[in-house]
């Protein structure tokens, strides 16, 4: 148990759905960020939250919308996703002091779009 | 910017033998350098980090050294077992980003075969 919870943490869903991932975190910690990891592909950071606001979208398409509404907790709203969107989906948490910045990662939500 | 090369995988290795991923980094300051693994299924776990020049991490029979002149992280273990079967990621933070992103390798998989 890292601290970091994700749910849900399978998700099968059509391209006109619209669905959210939520992960939570119970470190204290005052970052949180989104992967992704597909097959075959290096691990991508999607977004960067510090101190609930947004310092990073690594041009992420917008059918992804995070939020971040306190720093315990951080959403990934879907809509419109592509079966190319199909993916593993970490979040991430991190107490961001000196330079130490060790991250947390939750067990991630296998998501998977027909 | 700064970024983690990675030895390709997949690693296959017979049970208690001898092994090495190696690690390469490119990052101006000083970093601190992590090994994450994933198990099948799993999210990412850290294994072990280092946060100053000859530092060496050590967890779970692994071990890796920072070393600064070489610019390198490279992972050992002297005895692999098959539960070591992973995916196993060097990262590093700080150096010249900010806001604690990891920068990741490409990661590695290890298939051990009793």
């Amino acid at each position: 148990e890292t601290g970091v919870t994700q749910t849900p943490r399978h998700l099968v869903m059509g391209m006109t759905n619209k669905k959210s991932l939520k992960c939570e975190q119970h470190l204290g910690h005052n970052a949180m960020y989104w992967y992704k990891q597909s097959a075959k592909k290096p691990l991508e950071l999607m977004f960067v939250y510090n101190f609930k606001e947004q310092t990073e979208n690594n041009s992420v398409p917008s059918r992804f919308s995070p939020e971040c509404p306190n720093s315990s907790h951080l959403f990934l709203h879907l809509h419109t996703l592509q079966p190319e969107d199909s993916a593993l989906y970490l979040c991430a948490s991190c107490l961001l002091a000196g330079g130490n910045n060790e991250q947390f990662f939750g067990p991630g939500t296998r998501l998977t779009v027909l | 910017g700064d970024s983690v090369t990675q030895m390709e995988g997949p690693v296959t290795l017979s049970e208690e033998a001898f092994l090495t991923i190696n690690c390469t980094y490119t990052a101006t300051g000083y970093p601190s350098l992590f090994w994450y693994v994933q198990y099948p299924g799993e999210g990412l776990q850290l294994l072990l980090k280092a946060t100053k020049a000859d530092d060496k991490g050590s967890n779970k029979g692994f071990e890796a050294t920072y070393r600064k002149e070489t610019t390198s992280f490279h992972l050992e273990k002297g005895s692999v077992q098959v539960s070591d079967s992973a995916v196993y990621f060097c990262a590093l933070t700080g150096g010249s980003n900010q806001g604690g992103k990891l920068i990741f390798g490409q990661g590695t998989e290890l298939s051990v075969k009793p």
